[in-house]
């Protein structure tokens, strides 16, 4: 059975801190790697995806991929109340499907 | 933009009742999914489709069925709804062609703004 482990959270970090999302999945195999973020009550929404080994940057988020550590980071810089919500972090486990983790909680205090 | 709609955002059925969600995609994806979601379980693939009338068991597949009759329509029918079917049901597409998984741009999901369910 392939896994997508995520600490469920609550994350707190204070205003303008660096928040910082881990994951980890089982299949060796995957290639493609996905952040989602939803917020309470609405449908997962695409902030960020990595194919390859390193870091992606866009805007304020900060994607880090480790294949040989089979380990995904999510960074986000300058946090602001509005990034409250749960990351998901989604892997590729097949036939064009995704594995998602069960997320993690975040909460950005003012 | 991707717009991937639902029928219903809330819903009420009882025990017994068939039930229809519908999700329509606007893109021309190939591929089109049927998760639920609750508390502390995360998402559950229930079913997936990768061509017309074409469709494949995700992980929790028992009491539910579907219909892609087609392209842009996939449909998850809750044949004799009961109570734990109570969730949040939600709809995602993904362009992928098969041969192409891994190469970006092809697996990235689109989800829609889902169905919360709730059969008494």
């Amino acid at each position: 059975q392939k896994e997508v482990e995520q600490n469920s959270g609550p994350l707190s970090v204070p205003e303008g801190a660096i928040a910082s999302l881990n994951c980890t999945y089982s299949d060796r195999g995957s290639q493609s790697f996905f952040w989602y973020r939803q917020y309470s009550g609405k449908s997962p929404e695409l902030i960020m995806f990595i194919y390859s080994n390193g870091d992606k940057e866009d805007g304020r988020f900060t994607a880090q991929l480790n294949k040989a550590s089979q380990y995904v980071s999510l960074l986000i810089r300058d946090s602001q109340p509005s990034d409250s919500a749960t990351y998901l972090c989604a892997v590729s486990g097949g036939f064009q499907k995704l594995v998602f983790g069960t997320g993690t909680r975040l909460l950005v205090s003012p | 933009d991707v717009k991937v709609t639902q029928s219903s955002r809330y819903l009420v059925k009882r025990t017994g009742e068939k039930v229809f969600l519908e999700c329509v995609q606007d893109m021309d994806h190939e591929n089109m999914f049927w998760y639920r979601q609750d508390p502390g379980l995360g998402l559950r693939l229930i079913y997936f489709s990768y061509d017309v009338k074409m469709k494949e068991k995700g992980d929790i597949p028992e009491g539910y069925s579907v219909s892609r009759e087609k392209k842009e329509r996939f449909s998850l029918i809750l044949e004799s709804a009961s109570t734990n079917q109570t969730s949040m049901y939600l709809c995602a597409s993904s362009l992928g062609l098969i041969g192409l998984a891994g190469v970006p741009g092809y697996n990235e999901q689109f989800f829609g703004p889902g169905t919360r369910l709730t059969v008494l």
